[in-house]
């Protein structure tokens, strides 16, 4: 089973501050990494496909790259609204994994 | 719009058995892999089962020979049925479907496995 370790697992952040979360895969899975937002109580949101591609109606300052095994979700001035934990996923081979998630609290 | 709405959680013994349903629409079921995915109170995501268009099943081995994983594409619905239920078994359980590779998810229904 592919092993996903996201970095850091909470971190706290001042408005309009970059946040870079890490993900690291345990063996090569190209570009089947998936990133999601979820907010307490919801269930979680697309924010970016295949490690890089933007979805529809996700604010612009979401962005994603990396190939292989390290993967990074970057978010570009940072608004209350995106406290929340943020998770990776592999679907490149089964069973489909997640990483531990990351909480992103706004100061 | 994609819209998954599950039902059938509740509160259940040890031992116990529960029949999920997720009700899909704004998209041709019959097409899509479906997953369920669930999350312990407090805690991450874990792949639970998955069934193809064209069904094939799969299901993590914490829940293999426990876990039934069923769907009918005539009422583009999705079904977990599940037997011999354990505490660990306790959390919101998400339906979703696999969009070439990453999900849209439902609301989710909390099982609670407790005495």
């Amino acid at each position: 089973e592919v092993v996903l370790t996201q970095s850091p697992d909470f971190q706290s952040v001042t408005p309009k501050e970059k946040v870079t979360i890490t993900c690291r895969a345990s063996q090569s899975i190209g570009s089947s990494l998936h990133w999601y937002q979820q907010k307490p109580d919801q269930s979680p949101k697309v924010l970016i496909r295949h490690a890089s591609q933007s979805f529809s109606g996700v604010p612009s300052r979401f962005s994603g790259s990396g190939s292989g095994t390290d993967f990074t979700l970057t978010i570009n001035s940072l608004e209350a609204e995106d406290a929340a934990t943020y998770y990776c996923h592999q679907s490149s081979s089964l069973p489909p994994t997640f990483g531990q998630g990351t909480k992103v609290e706004i100061k | 719009e994609v819209q998954l709405v599950e039902s059938g959680g509740g509160l259940v013994q040890p031992g116990g058995s529960l029949r999920l349903s997720c009700a899909a629409s704004g998209f041709t079921f019959s097409n899509y892999a479906m997953s369920w995915v669930r999350q312990a109170p407090g805690k991450g995501l874990e792949w639970v089962s998955a069934i193809t268009s064209g069904g094939s099943i799969y299901y993590a081995d914490s829940v293999k020979g426990r876990f039934t994983i069923s769907r009918d594409n005539s009422r583009s619905t999705l079904f977990l049925q599940m037997n011999s239920l354990r505490a660990e078994d306790t959390a919101v359980y998400y339906c979703a479907s696999d969009s070439s590779g990453y999900y849209y998810w439902g609301q989710g229904t909390l099982v609670t496995v407790s005495s």
